[in-house]
């Protein structure tokens, strides 16, 4: 069974660009969730998808955004960059709401310069 | 925001000792994890506690809960070097559409 993966590994962009990132979950996994993780620091929730629905989103700005596709996969979309969005985002997926364990990729490191 | 806070911030004991880990959270819950993040990478699930459960096993791992007084706690036995990592527990806020909400986590360094 693939697990979660997340492209680009690595994504550099520069102040003021847009910034989309992918998300592809575990096969037969209905929800996804995005997590902000800046250097050294824990895990800020970011955005939660089930079913095509965002369910809930984390105390960040619009320019925040994303969407679920069909298949379940998803994009994290961050518009009009700047230097602290720099971090690693992670993904991570799950059967259903709540409850169940949540499996993560691997992340992708956005820097921004 | 964050719903759980993990204490201590960083734990360095040797090879062969036991870790313990705490996280507190603020609010109602169906359930409380436990995660493990190796430098950089994505977060591996390592145990689930129900919050009718007060205590679990799996292997070298043993979790409690005490929901009255909304903290956790999770002991590693016999601590190995490979145990090095970053240690987060993760609440779903049975009052916030169930979303998964993560501490800042533990860093643990078990020297050889």
């Amino acid at each position: 069974e693939a697990g979660v993966t997340q492209s680009p590994t690595h994504l550099i962009k520069t102040r003021g660009q847009q910034a989309t990132l992918r998300c592809s979950p575990i096969s037969g996994h209905t929800s996804v969730y995005w997590y902000q993780q800046a250097l050294g620091l824990g895990l800020q929730f970011l955005l939660w998808y089930d079913e095509g629905e965002e369910r809930n989103r984390g105390n960040f700005p619009p320019r925040f955004s994303g969407r679920q596709f069909p298949n379940y996969s998803s994009e994290l979309n961050v518009n009009a960059l700047e230097l602290e969005d720099s971090a690693l985002y992670l993904c991570a997926s799950s059967f259903g709401q709540g409850v169940l364990a949540l499996h993560f990729g691997n992340g992708t490191r956005l820097t921004v310069t | 925001s964050q719903q759980g806070e993990e204490d201590p911030q960083a734990l360095s004991i040797q090879e062969g000792e036991n870790a313990t880990m705490n996280c507190s959270y603020k609010t109602s819950i169906n359930n409380l994890q436990w995660y493990r993040q190796n430098s950089g990478r994505g977060l591996v699930h390592l145990i689930l506690i129900r919050s009718n459960e007060r205590e679990k096993h799996s292997g070298r791992l043993r979790v409690t809960l005490d929901t009255s007084k909304k903290s956790s706690s999770l002991l590693i036995t016999a601590s190995r070097a490979a145990d090095t990592a970053s240690y987060f527990c993760a609440t779903d806020d049975l009052y916030n559409n169930n979303d998964m909400r993560f501490g800042a986590g533990t860093r643990l360094t078990v020297k050889p």
